[in-house]
């Protein structure tokens, strides 16, 4: 069965320090798609990268990166240079298609606390 | 281009009353999610529509929860009779289509409290 672990359940770091978030998944199909959100406190879940299971070339994205590696299973958030806008919630999340149903399977997010 | 509009915001219920809530997605989007996340936890998937048949429904406590989806645009989702543990937050999201590249758009979500 898919699984995603987000074994960091809060992380508290001061302003412009960077911040790696873990993402570790379990799946058997071959084809899957993986997908970060962050949640702020209005509680819409907002998205922020996919990434197939054949693409595993790292993103940058102004102050976000991600890491992926199929080796190890994991799918690795960093912000640099962290700002107090970026506390919230982040999910990582992971898409299976079962007869052409789309199923995100969510871990249990990583509160993300930026103090001034 | 508008969101998804979820309503109401906020519900508080009594156990073994009813409950109902009410998801407008992005226009032009085929496919509807429910899902209901517990305090703490992460969005659980109860029901996908393509359209306005049900794709998966899998997870969804079919005693006591109902979805539907007509005309293949706005959806409600029903809870009857709620108990305790359906305390949660109820997000509902589209997507363009089901494939699994494909991103999905969440509402605000709707915080049901049963008391």
């Amino acid at each position: 069965a898919q699984k995603v672990t987000q074994a960091q359940t809060e992380i508290s770091v001061v302003e412009k320090e960077d911040v790696t978030l873990d993402c570790v998944y379990e799946t058997r199909d071959t084809t899957y798609y993986l997908f970060w959100y962050k949640q702020p406190p209005s509680g819409e879940l907002v998205f922020l990268i996919r990434r197939n299971s054949f693409d595993e070339q790292n993103e940058i994205s102004g102050r976000y990166s991600w890491n992926f590696q199929k080796s190890t299973s994991s799918f690795n958030f960093t912000i640099t240079a962290s700002q107090v806008v970026d506390s919230a919630v982040y999910f990582c999340a992971l898409s299976e298609a079962r007869r052409g149903a789309q199923k995100l399977v969510f871990g249990q997010g990583t509160r993300l606390t930026i103090n001034p | 281009e508008a969101g998804v509009a979820q309503s109401p915001r906020y519900k508080i219920i009594e156990k073994r009353q009813s409950v109902a809530f009410w998801c407008n997605p992005i226009s032009g989007h085929a496919t509807l999610y429910w899902y209901q996340q517990i305090l703490g936890q992460g969005p659980k998937l109860l029901i996908q529509f393509q359209n306005n048949g049900v794709v998966d429904d899998s997870q969804l406590p079919k005693d006591r929860f109902s979805a539907e989806r007509l005309k293949g645009v706005d959806s409600t989702l029903k809870i009857q009779p709620a108990k305790l543990e359906d305390s949660a937050v109820y997000l509902c999201a589209s997507s363009l289509d089901f494939q699994g590249s494909t991103e999905a758009f969440f509402g605000q979500g709707t915080r049901l409290t049963v008391v």
